[in-house]
């Protein structure tokens, strides 16, 4: 059964720094996906990952598929990326679809 | 270009009664799955379809059903409520290559059901 696991839990930053959120997991997989969530609930997709690097904007996300973690970096945060990430794998078949972590709970303060 | 539409936002149920959620994808998305929040378990796998075929199934009772139709709209079914329910049930629908393995994960605003 696919574990996975995030961290930090919570993490508090001043505006401007540098962010960086790990996602872990147990077993082999199709794609790993980085979520955010805002207050009130709506989930947006980040990124879909299965190997090497993607850049949107300031968000960053890597992969290393040998060492089973995932990366997701903020750069230059700012007040606006306030929110929920969760990472979640898919590892295409049975009971797991996509299986989340617990969210990393992000507060950039100005 | 639409988005994912949920209905009805909001729910309120007493317990043993049953629902059903709906959730119409993107136009041109043949694959739905559905999702629970909760505080407690966070994010958990209810069920996936493609072109109205249940491709998997998370680790629910058997209370919590589902079914996707021609036109890829999907609907969930959780009878004999219970206050443990009580849930943000989230849907997404996503395009599929040819392996089946979904991507582009698009989520509706969910349903909020509060069990009574």
């Amino acid at each position: 059964k696919n574990e996975v696991e995030q961290s930090p839990q919570n993490l508090t930053a001043q505006e401007g720094e540098f962010i960086t959120i790990n996602c872990s997991y147990s077993v082999g997989i199709s794609a790993l996906h980085w979520l955010q969530q805002h207050p009130g609930g709506g989930i947006v997709s980040l990124f879909m990952l299965s190997s090497g690097k993607k850049k949107h904007g300031r968000l960053i996300a890597t992969i290393n598929i040998q060492e089973k973690h995932s990366s997701l970096h903020i750069t230059a945060s700012h007040p606006r990326d306030s929110a929920v990430y969760i990472c979640a794998s898919y590892s295409g078949g049975g009971a797991d679809g996509l299986t989340f972590g617990k969210g990393t709970h992000l507060i950039i303060q100005p | 270009k639409a988005g994912v539409t949920q209905t009805p936002r909001y729910l309120i149920k007493t317990r043993g009664q049953q629902v059903t959620l709906s959730c119409s994808p993107i136009s041109g998305h043949r694959s739905v799955s559905w999702y629970q929040q909760t505080p407690g378990q966070g994010l958990q796998f209810l069920f996936e379809y493609f072109s109205e075929t249940q491709r998997n199934k998370g680790n629910f009772p058997g209370r919590f059903s589902g079914r996707q139709f021609s036109n890829s709209r999907s609907e969930m079914n959780v009878s004999t409520l219970e206050l443990g329910d009580s849930a943000l049930y989230l849907c997404a629908s996503s395009l599929s290559r040819g392996n089946y393995i979904p991507y582009g994960y698009t989520f509706g605003s969910g349903t909020r059901l509060t069990v009574v």
